[in-house]
């Protein structure tokens, strides 16, 4: 089952606002993983996080593995009407163990 | 990037016949696929895990018989909805881990809808 609290649930924002979402756990992962699903479309990956501490940035997208390894926050600069979507954290505990945040619906109002 | 393709995208059925969806991992060897439900606006439930030569783990509550997984390549696992229901209904979505990257890394196929009428 999953062990991640991913927040917040859904999101209303204005273009141009920063978005910022997280997941957490009680459990230490080594790896952590963010992905957008458009509706009706599978997960797309967007960020891969390997160390704890790591800040990696793609585009307008920023994430980091928190330092305990229990947690992670995706950052979204700048929002535009395309980045609405379902955002999902993953994380990796051993080589087959992922497991899944609940998501959080983002909604970009022009 | 690594590429996992489904097919079909979509697929309707009459109840009471069964329904295959494949999934590819395109461009990498996949030892390991994984196979998703997703009801609307909710997260993934994990169904079972796909091993190449094995037989698949199935998540509890999952009908094994049901829900036939066959895993005969390093690029290929299927998915057979046996004797559907409507109540199958739902987006399938597979997934595959490619081995080959730091932190063994998912990637997602595209999903398939599968409408039972």
């Amino acid at each position: 089952g999953q062990q991640l609290n991913q927040s917040p649930q859904s999101m209303f924002i204005q273009e141009g606002e920063d978005v910022s979402m997280n997941c957490t756990s009680s459990s230490i992962f080594n790896t952590w993983l963010w992905y957008k699903q458009d509706p009706g479309e599978g997960p797309v990956l967007l960020i891969a996080l390997y160390k704890a501490g790591e800040l990696t940035s793609n585009g307008r997208l920023t994430a980091q593995f928190g330092i305990t390894r229990k947690d992670s926050f995706l950052n979204i600069s700048a929002s535009i009407p395309s980045d609405v979507g379902i955002y999902f954290c993953a994380a990796r505990r051993t080589s087959n163990q992922f497991y899944f945040g609940t998501g959080t619906s983002l909604t970009v109002i022009p | 990037g690594a590429v996992v393709s489904q097919h079909p995208s979509w697929v309707i059925c009459k109840s009471g016949t069964s329904v295959k969806i494949e999934c590819r991992s395109l461009d990498f060897q996949a030892t390991t696929m994984f196979w998703y439900r997703q009801f609307p606006k909710q997260s993934l439930m994990l169904m079972a895990t796909s091993n190449e030569g094995s037989k698949a783990t199935y998540e509890q509550g999952v009908e094994k018989d049901k829900f036939l997984i066959n895993h005969a390549s390093l690029t290929l696992s299927t998915l057979t909805v046996t004797s559907a229901h409507p109540e199958d209904s739902s987006f399938y979505i597979c997934s595959a881990r490619d081995v080959e990257t730091r932190g063994n890394t998912i990637y997602f196929g595209e999903g398939s809808w599968l409408t039972v009428v």
